[in-house]
């Protein structure tokens, strides 16, 4: 099965500071997304990549995902409060229902 | 769009007892739904794949018969947690696809069940 390993597992930082967050896979990836979750509440979609060396932004968080489609990183430049949560990285299945497994995720805490 | 509502949002239940989860995709339909369980602190781990008109597809480890998965209609599907006790407490949440496969999952805000 696939595995993806997140780090740091936590993080704090001073609001304004950049960030990265990083997601390795144990197989190449089919996908990926990114998402960001509010701990006790749904998820919120932030980006996907499939290509090998695709970079996304959205706002202030840029994602890129590797040649080898095997790491991933999640930048957010300039960070504000509102940013704080989880934010967990999955992996697409190349399977019929490409299902859908998540990394160990990342606990973000930005301090005003 | 892609409206993903889920229902209860929590339920507190006797150990022993079922206790019904709903998953509706509100403004498209979902062949299929994922059903996702999550720890306290932890990541969301995959339990089973719910097609509509068929049955559940489960992960290994996930019994079957403990957590029942109905997929009735297009924009419904539903996990059931029989005979409930205190270990089966936690944080369900389910997702489903708009249209094709690439597309991204849109997630339920989540159901925590407690068993006393």
């Amino acid at each position: 099965s696939q595995e993806l390993e997140q780090s740091p597992q936590s993080l704090i930082v001073q609001e304004g500071k950049n960030l990265t967050i990083n997601c390795t896979s144990s197989k190449t990836l089919y996908g990926l997304y990114w998402y960001k979750q509010k701990y006790g509440e749904g998820l919120i979609f932030l980006m996907m990549l499939q290509k090998g060396g695709e970079e996304k932004s959205h706002e202030k968080i840029t994602a890129k995902l590797d040649e080898k489609k095997q790491q991933s990183s999640l930048h957010i430049t300039a960070s504000q409060p509102s940013h704080a949560g989880i934010y967990l990285c999955g992996a697409v299945n190349s399977g019929g229902y490409q299902k859908v497994t998540f990394g160990t995720g990342t606990k973000l805490q930005v301090i005003p | 769009g892609a409206v993903v509502s889920q229902h209860p949002s929590w339920v507190i239940c006797k150990s022993g007892t079922s206790v019904k989860i709903e998953c509706r995709s509100l403004d498209f339909q979902a062949t299929t739904m994922f059903w996702y369980r999550q720890f306290p602190k932890q990541s969301l781990m995959l339990m089973a794949t719910s097609n509509e008109g068929s049955k559940a597809t489960y992960e290994q480890g996930v019994e079957k018969d403990k957590f029942l998965i109905n997929h009735a209609s297009l924009t419904l599907s539903t996990l059931t947690v029989t005979s409930a006790h205190p270990e089966d407490s936690s944080f369900y949440i389910c997702s489903a696809r708009v249209g094709r496969a690439g597309s991204p999952l849109h997630f339920g805000n989540g159901t925590r069940l407690t068993v006393t």
